[in-house]
């Protein structure tokens, strides 16, 4: 069946450190793979795209994510957090054809940054 | 300012009733998408419109009607109520309908059916 895992609910790194979150997914082509993120009380907001070229892709704050075809991940990094990086971050991806512009979530995982 | 404006941003509703979400965005963008999250389930996409035309219905239920009045608006009509129901409900929208594009996202409707 066609998934994307987020494996951790919840991450809890302190200021400065490094992160890694962590997005595998199962879909039979490799699809449109999304980094968003989102703030309390806001809406989602894209940090991230890939379909192809460098596995390693940059986005806005700092952040990047590497896609390996092999391991059908998509993970999310960042070299040293801030406490304004405490959100929900979602992996998405998109596979086109007849499902042309549905994103499919994974369930979200919750960044804490302690000060 | 919020380039995609959702109204209200919370909604209490009864059992039975009917309420009219509204979405409109302010992106020049064809393509208008409703979301929902709720506690149980992951992000799940609804529908998807291009040029005001249904592109892509994942909802089972005909209880959810999405209305395209306008290029820039999509509400979400959602009739007979259930407490299943409750949930926060996005509005999105992209250029285009294509695998590629960015979704902007609302702030959402966060609507409880007691």
């Amino acid at each position: 069946a066609q998934s994307v895992t987020q494996p951790d609910a919840r991450v809890t790194v302190s200021e400065g450190a490094s992160l890694q979150l962590r997005c595998k997914y199962s879909y039979s082509a490799t699809p449109y793979l999304f980094w968003y993120v989102q703030y309390p009380r806001q809406g989602l907001q894209m940090l991230l795209k890939y379909y192809s070229g460098d596995p390693v892709v940059q986005g806005v704050n700092g952040f990047e994510a590497e896609f390996s075809k092999s391991d059908s991940s998509f993970h999310l990094r960042k070299a040293s957090v801030h406490w304004s990086d405490s959100a929900v971050y979602f992996c998405a991806v998109s596979v086109g054809g007849s499902a042309l512009g549905r994103l499919h979530f994974g369930a979200g995982t919750q960044l804490i940054v302690i000060p | 300012d919020p380039k995609i404006i959702q109204k209200p941003k919370y909604l209490v509703a009864v059992t039975g009733s009917e309420k009219i979400l509204i979405c409109e965005q302010y992106l020049g963008h064809n393509a208008m998408y409703w979301y929902r999250q709720s506690a149980k389930k992951p992000l799940e996409f609804m529908f998807s419109y291009s040029y005001q035309k249904l592109m892509d219905n994942q909802t089972a239920s005909s209880r959810f009607q999405p209305q395209s009045s306008k290029k820039n608006h999509l509400d979400l009509q959602i009739t007979a109520l259930k407490p299943d129901d409750s949930a926060t409900y996005f509005c999105a929208s992209s250029q285009d309908r294509g695998s590629q594009n960015t979704l902007y996202f609302g702030a959402g409707t966060r609507l409880s059916v007691l």
